[in-house]
């Protein structure tokens, strides 16, 4: 079964470290996002990416997050200058569609970045 | 997006059915009502997907009342491989773009 993988499994990098993370969708997906959970909390919506450009994004994707698909197959989220808050498990996610009342996005496995 | 009301946990023992039930009154008339599944440290992977009655697949049902205000899932014969955490999540994504917005959830353990 295809599926969304994503590098590294876990990062630690210092305050102020640009972070990029990467992620492979499913090969036939058009329509790729990420999101961020907290350890503790719920998981929330970052970011999603449409036809090479950000389709919508939360509050939380200010100027230091920037996302990228530099390639046919890769798809990856930079953090400029990283903070102490920024400590998450970020999730990759795609689907073939952006919905029509389906809600069925395949999410890798995460990468926990912790900023110390 | 309709907002949902679901438990924040629930306990079972393994080889129960488990019935988690969501609440979402203001739902729409074009909103679907899916469940997404989470493990430990791993990503949200999807489970069902509904708008009205019953719906079955090989992990779970649905069930949905004619006035689509609630919704349950059901578990039937849970195993310990189970106790995860599972989103009610109800809207129409064309909207909006596609996200998905995660309440708190239910958090299932289930016990030997």
């Amino acid at each position: 079964e295809p599926e969304v993988t994503q590098t590294p499994s876990h990062q630690v990098t210092q305050m102020g470290q640009e972070v990029i993370l990467r992620c492979v969708p499913i090969s036939n997906h058009l329509y790729f996002y990420w999101y961020r959970q907290i350890l503790g909390q719920k998981v929330e919506f970052l970011v999603s990416f449409y036809n090479n450009e950000i389709s919508e994004k939360s509050e939380i994707f200010d100027d230091q997050f920037s996302v990228e698909r530099p390639d046919g197959s890769n798809f990856t989220l930079k953090i400029r200058s990283t903070k102490l808050e920024d400590s998450a498990m970020y999730f990759c996610a795609s689907s073939d569609s952006p919905g029509t009342g389906t809600y069925e996005q395949y999410f890798g496995p995460g990468t926990r970045l912790t900023v110390t | 997006l309709a907002k949902t009301t679901q438990p924040i946990s629930m306990d079972s023992y393994e080889g129960q059915e488990v019935n988690i039930t969501c609440s979402h009154n203001n739902i729409a008339t074009n909103d679907y009502i899916t469940w997404y599944q989470q493990f430990p440290s791993q990503g949200p992977r999807f489970i069902i997907q509904g708008y009205k009655t019953k719906v079955t697949n090989e992990v779970a049902s649905l069930f949905i009342p004619a006035d689509r205000k609630s919704s349950t899932l059901s578990l039937p014969r849970v195993s310990l491989s189970d106790t995860a955490v599972y989103y009610c999540l109800v809207g129409l994504l064309y909207n909006q773009g596609g996200k998905l917005i995660f309440g708190q959830g239910t958090e299932l353990s289930v016990k030997p």
